[in-house]
């Protein structure tokens, strides 16, 4: 089935460090990603999307290429602040209808002083 | 605007227990979510209902979990019996229905199964 595969479950920095959390997805049709950021004791929040190979989705400083060939949308930022620190969700789309996102396992970000 | 109000915010039952809880989704938004969290598993889909009619019903979450929509602005979880293993924290989450851009969730209640 379609799924999404986030490698780093834990990641700590300090403050203007560049933050990297790879994102590798597989699915069965031609999917749109999504990256979503929770904070502590809120639920999940949309921060952008990509819908077609080679678009650069970005937001609050964030970004990620899609990779259609790598089947990858990794997320990147160039100088992660203590502000940072949340949850942060990888997704799939696949139908414009019935949409339903699929999501990766989180990765926690931790940024210290 | 409000936005999607979960309560109770933190419960905890007893194995065996019936628990229910509740869900009122963004005004005007037409498809409403319920997820499971953990740390383990992530985020899982548990329901999907659009204008009320359930759409997705979680496939293994079927026999013991059960989400209603009883009118467009309330939405019940009801968990029977509960295990250890369903706790966790059960997210709402509700969208305008045109894509995930729309998609606002809950802050989440905190269940715990003795």
């Amino acid at each position: 089935g379609d799924s999404v595969t986030q490698t780093e479950g834990q990641v700590a920095l300090s403050e203007e460090d560049f933050l990297t959390i790879h994102c590798n997805y597989s699915a069965s049709g031609y999917p749109a990603l999504f990256w979503y950021v929770q904070y502590p004791g809120e639920g999940p929040q949309f921060l952008f999307r990509a819908s077609r190979d080679k678009e650069k989705g970005s937001s609050r400083g964030f970004e990620a290429t899609y990779n259609k060939e790598a089947t990858s949308f990794h997320l990147q930022k160039a100088s992660v602040q203590e502000s940072d620190s949340a949850v942060y969700y990888c997704a799939l789309s696949l139908s414009s209808g019935s949409w339903q996102l699929i999501f990766g396992s989180g990765t926690q970000l931790t940024v210290m002083p | 605007d409000a936005g999607v109000t979960q309560t109770p915010r933190h419960e905890v039952a007893e194995k065996g227990q019936t628990i229910i809880l509740k869900c009122e989704p963004v005004s005007g938004h037409n498809d409403l979510f319920w997820y499971r969290q953990t740390k383990i598993q992530g985020l899982e889909l548990l329901s999907y209902f659009r204008s009320k009619s359930l759409m997705e019903d979680g496939g293994a979450f079927k026999d013991r979990f059960k989400a209603e929509m009883l009118n467009s602005s309330f939405s019940t979880l009801k968990i029977q019996p509960t295990e250890p293993k369903d706790s966790a924290v059960y997210l709402c989450a509700s969208s305008l229905g045109t894509g995930p851009e729309t998609l606002y969730f809950g802050s989440g209640t905190r269940l715990t199964v003795l």
